[in-house]
Order: C-alpha cells, then structure tokens, then sequence
C-alpha cells in the first residue's frame, strides 16, 4: 500500500543553523507534497507544499526539493529560530487528491 | 472563527460504550476528511467525502467506525463498541474544490477507560 517514510525521527540544531528533513513515498501517483508544522496541543498547519511539476519552491526559510524520479522530497529551514521548534509532517497526495499519507513526523528542537 | 471546528474537545469514555464526534468544516469547502491521530506519529487517513458522498474509507477503519456527511456540510464520526485502541486524537479537516491546502480542526482527543 502507499506508504510516506520521514527521517530523522528527532532532530536537535543549534539557533541560527540549518535544519533538513528527507521523506521517501511510495505511490507514483502521488502529485503533491504538503509539509505541516504541528506545536503541542495544536493542529496541524501548512507551512509550504510543491506539486510534482516542480522542482524546488521556497518562502523565505523555509524550501521544499522534489525528486520525483527516486520519490524523495525534503524540507529545508534556513536560520532557524527557537519557535521553528515542533513536530513537522511530510505527505503526499494521490493524483485523485483526496488520499493524503503523512510521515510519521520528526520533532525538531531548536536550541538557543 | 471561520475555521473548521468541531465537537467535543475531549471526550472521556468506558469501554464499550459508542461516542460520536462532529466535525463543521469551512463553509465553501465541498471536500471534508477524517484523520486519526496517535501520539508520536502522523495524522492516520480514515475517510474522505465530496460534497454528502463519501468516496474513500481506510482499510485500517473497521465495521465499528462509521461517518456521515447527510447534506454536505458538517460531518459526523461514530466509534461503536469502543475499545481502548481507539483512543487516539481525531482530526477532521476540510478544503475547496480549488485549492490544495487541507485546513485541520483542533480536534477530539479520545480516551477510551
């Protein structure tokens, strides 16, 4: 079945470092890639998101990279920030857009 | 708040017994899903409805789950005979036919005794 792998499962970097999360998916159908940020207690919220006829989209210190041939996709937060700390999901999407699988998530520590 | 919501919070219960939760998603938005969420891991697909039809149940959702959608607005999720793996967070979330962006509820925490 489809199925969104995420690594690292926790990451921890310093303030002002850089911080990159990688997903692999498995269903080739799958055409768009959201990534969620989710603070505790909270829901979870879009923070970037490509579709699969893009390579690469960036909003300010946050880019998101997409190989679709290898199925790999990756979050990229530049200068993080202690509130950049929380849990980040991947997903993808199936091209009939309803079915969404998320990664298991990792949870980023960002120390000052 | 124009955002989705839904009902209740929390919800405590024994096991056995059925809960039923509402979900009121953005009011344009036609599309409308149902998540599952454990602790420690990512929000779980359960179901999907366009409009009042649902098009899409998990496999992982057993007969004991059932959810509706009777005039495509608000829906409502029904765990029968609830078992102490039920509980979890669920997450009801909502988009337009438009966009791609799925915008998430606050969800109902779930704790089954």
């Amino acid at each position: 079945g489809e199925n969104v792998e995420q690594h690292p499962s926790t990451l921890s970097v310093q303030e002002g470092d850089s911080a990159v999360i990688k997903c692999t998916y498995s269903d080739s159908a799958s055409n768009y890639f959201p990534w969620y940020k989710q603070e505790l207690g909270k829901r979870p919220q879009l923070i970037i998101d490509i579709r699969s006829n893009v390579g690469e989209k960036k909003d300010q210190r946050i880019a998101v990279t997409l190989n679709k041939t290898a199925k790999h996709f990756s979050l990229h937060i530049t200068e993080t920030q202690p509130e950049d700390s929380a849990v980040y999901f991947c997903a993808a999407r199936d091209t009939g857009g309803f079915k969404t699988i998320f990664g298991a998530g990792t949870r980023l520590f960002v120390k000052a | 708040d124009t955002g989705v919501s839904q009902d209740p919070r929390h919800k405590i219960t024994k096991r056995g017994q059925n809960v039923t939760f509402r979900c009121d998603p953005i009011s344009e938005h036609n599309r409308l899903y149902w998540y599952r969420q454990t602790l420690g891991q990512g929000p779980e697909f359960l179901t999907y409805f366009q409009n009042e039809a649902q098009l899409e149940k998990s496999r992982l959702l057993s007969d004991r789950f059932s959810a509706e959608r009777p005039k495509g607005s608000f829906s409502t999720l029904e765990i029968q005979r609830t078992e102490q793996g039920d509980s979890a967070m669920y997450l009801c979330a909502s988009m337009s036919g438009a966009g791609d962006e799925q915008f998430f509820g606050p969800g109902t925490r779930l704790t089954v005794l």
